[in-house]
């Protein structure tokens, strides 16, 4: 199946600071969402983006298909970012209606 | 946030009982999900459904059965729990397959 691969692994920052976060999938995909998990557990789903550029206030991404690529950026980062963000991918003809989810980014924003 | 519910959200059971979880939606949405969510391995999908009595397997089946009855419920089966089983689940759901909305989650531990 399709492999998801997310960097970095841990990333901690000072509240104001800017972050790039990546997402490499193996194979071309049809779905691509990324998702943030908040301290309590909670998902929400951020971006629906198998191509192209969204901006949603201070966090937007970018998918590059063709070279199986996604980023999500935040900007001015604030204490209530921090959590983990999951890429989540579902691609080809053998997956059917599945996200294939990432290990995500554990961010760390700090006052 | 959509209105999705899960049911029990905490559950502690012993190895070889039955458990059943819950989701419930209001949202009329065709598409649902459950997921379990254990360190190291981010979200990975159980089974699904595409509409009443349409389910299928994710990529972590076994020993897990599920049934949609009606729209707004999706219903999570462990036949003989295990301690493998022991996790957090959590149900999703969409309007399409372009987009997914997660419940609380439920805490379950297989003792």
């Amino acid at each position: 199946g399709i492999q998801v691969e997310q960097s970095p692994p841990d990333l901690i920052l000072q509240e104001g600071a800017n972050s790039t976060l990546r997402c490499n999938f193996s194979d071309s995909v049809n779905n691509l969402q990324w998702f943030h998990q908040n301290p309590w557990g909670q998902l929400i789903n951020l971006f629906y983006i198998p191509s192209g550029t969204k901006q949603n206030g201070r966090l937007s991404a970018t998918t590059v298909a063709t070279e199986r690529y996604s980023l999500l950026y935040i900007s001015s980062s604030q204490t209530t970012d921090s959590g983990v963000y999951f890429c989540a991918v579902e691609g080809g003809e053998t997956s059917g209606s599945r996200l294939t989810f990432g290990e995500g980014t554990q961010l760390t924003v700090n006052p | 946030d959509a209105g999705i519910t899960q049911s029990p959200r905490h559950k502690v059971t012993e190895t070889g009982t039955p458990v059943t979880l819950r989701c419930h939606q209001t949202e009329n949405h065709r598409y649902m999900y459950w997921y379990r969510q254990d360190p190291g391995h981010g979200l990975r999908l159980i089974h699904y459904s595409y509409g009443v009595k349409d389910t299928d397997k994710g990529e972590v089946s076994d020993g897990y059965s599920v049934s949609r009855s009606k729209t707004e419920d999706f219903l999570l089966t462990l036949e003989s729990a295990t301690s493998s089983q022991t996790s957090v689940y959590f149900c999703a759901i969409g309007r399409s397959r372009s987009e997914q909305y997660f419940g609380p989650g439920t805490r379950l531990t297989v003792t």
